[in-house]
């Protein structure tokens, strides 16, 4: 079946670090590719999205790549801020099927100034 | 534009009481429908979909039940709550005729807290 995996957190990082939140998945087909953010006490909003071998994806200064061959799709961000604290979810959508999608657990990041 | 509505945001219910949690989107028609639940400090769990009045599949046995008595209307129910059945739930939906490519938009979830 499906299967996504991300890294463990809590990630911890200061202001204007680099950040990786990895995520590999398992999936029959071609599917699509998601990250969510989760903000304390909300519900989940997209954070960017792709839907083909090699397509990167971005918004607010997040980017992610769609690789077929490793099977990830790491997100990742140049400088972050105190708030992009928050839990990030990679999820995926497959190609095929009911198309529910499928979470990974969920990675907690928090940005100290 | 469309909207998703999920009510109550906060629940506190005694073990063994009923329950019952709605979510409606507007702006839309004959979308996917999806309850997913959170518990404390975990990913989140899909419990039910739908793709049409009526029509519902479960993901997870347990005493927890979904129906879809209007287009966009999904409502989760349970005659008997368990402490178990306490964490985030979250609604959400898709376009109903879209491929894969196209993203959920979550509700604001509702917070159970079973005692």
């Amino acid at each position: 079946g499906n299967s996504v995996t991300q890294m463990e957190g809590p990630v911890t990082l200061s202001e204007e670090a680099f950040l990786t939140i990895n995520c590999t998945y398992t999936a029959t087909g071609y599917p699509s590719l998601f990250w969510y953010v989760q903000y304390p006490g909300e519900g989940l909003q997209l954070l960017l999205k792709a839907t083909k071998a090699d397509d990167k994806g971005s918004n607010k200064g997040f980017e992610a790549t769609y690789r077929k061959e490793t099977t990830s799709f790491h997100l990742e961000k140049g400088s972050v801020q105190v708030s992009d604290s928050a839990v990030y979810f990679c999820a995926l959508s497959p190609g095929t099927g009911r198309r529910a999608l499928t979470f990974g657990s969920g990675t907690r990041l928090q940005v100290q100034p | 534009s469309q909207t998703i509505h999920q009510w109550p945001a906060t629940l506190v219910q005694p073990v063994g009481s009923p329950l019952s949690l709605e979510c409606t989107v507007e702006g839309t028609s004959n979308p996917n429908l999806y309850w997913y639940r959170q518990a404390a400090g975990r990913g989140l769990q899909l419990l039910f979909y739908s793709v049409g009045i009526g029509q519902i599949s479960s993901e997870v046995p347990q005493n927890l039940s979904a129906s879809r008595p209007q287009d966009r209307q999904f409502i989760l129910s349970s005659k008997k709550l368990l402490l178990s059945d306490s964490g985030f739930y979250l609604c959400a939906w898709t376009v109903g005729n879209g491929g894969p490519s196209y993203g959920y938009t979550f509700g604001s979830g509702t917070r159970l807290t079973v005692v």
